[in-house]
């Protein structure tokens, strides 16, 4: 089945101290993004990356890092996280990025961050 | 980017037609508009895009006015589990997906 997987889909840690939220599709997509969603500030756009070894920063990327080694992998690192990072996270794949009306987006199933 | 407008909220009757507006009066000529929703915090599922010509599939009708600056979503039969956040997006040259506030449907019984 073709989707967007990412782990864990629930976690609370403590200010500072370092995580990684993976993020994994099986379609072969060449776009990747992450997005954070707060109550009254819609979905908003962290990093993304065009393709392997091509990321970019979206509209909201401090305090986050990301890397993208392998074609089907995107993970989300908060390095010291924060309690203003307390959010959900999404992470989407489509199969290109760059341009075209016709590239539709894919999401995962979130991941629910509580920093305290 | 072109920006979109949606009411806030709407209501529907279980197995009547849902019709949602969209006003995006500064879309581009070569900017698709799309649709998605968001049931309760699942993530965003993709319904239709459209850039001219009216479209429809398995899920839903996108109606795309002619000159363009409007579009509606039409859900033919809803239904309880049609209720969610439905966003409308007029998406720019990058793959970029900016998320307004959407519109929360609730279909009732």
């Amino acid at each position: 089945e073709a989707q967007v997987t990412q782990n864990p889909r629930y976690l609370i840690t403590v200010t500072g101290k370092k995580l990684t939220v993976t993020c994994s599709q099986n379609m072969n997509h060449e776009y990747m993004s992450w997005y954070r969603q707060d109550p009254g500030l819609g979905l908003r756009q962290i990093y993304y990356s065009m393709n392997v070894e091509v990321t970019d920063k979206g509209d909201v990327p401090e305090g986050y890092k990301v890397s993208r080694k392998e074609k089907r992998n995107f993970p989300l690192i908060l390095e010291s996280p924060s309690p203003n990072q307390t959010s959900l996270y999404f992470c989407a794949s489509s199969l290109r990025g760059g341009g075209g009306g016709t590239d539709t987006q894919y999401f995962g199933p979130g991941t629910r961050l509580t920093v305290l | 980017d072109a920006k979109t407008t949606q009411p806030p909220s709407m209501d529907c009757a279980e197995g009547r037609a849902a019709n949602l507006p969209c006003n995006h009066s500064t879309i581009s000529g070569n900017e698709y508009v799309y649709w998605y929703r968001q049931i309760h915090s699942q993530g965003p599922q993709y319904i239709i895009h459209g850039l001219k010509n009216n479209e429809t599939n398995e899920m839903a009708s996108l109606i795309i006015t002619e000159d363009r600056k409007s579009s509606t979503l039409i859900l033919p039969h809803a239904t309880l589990r049609d209720t969610a956040v439905y966003y409308c997006i007029v998406r720019p040259n990058n793959n970029d997906m900016r998320f307004g506030a959407g519109t929360r449907l609730t279909v009732k019984p």
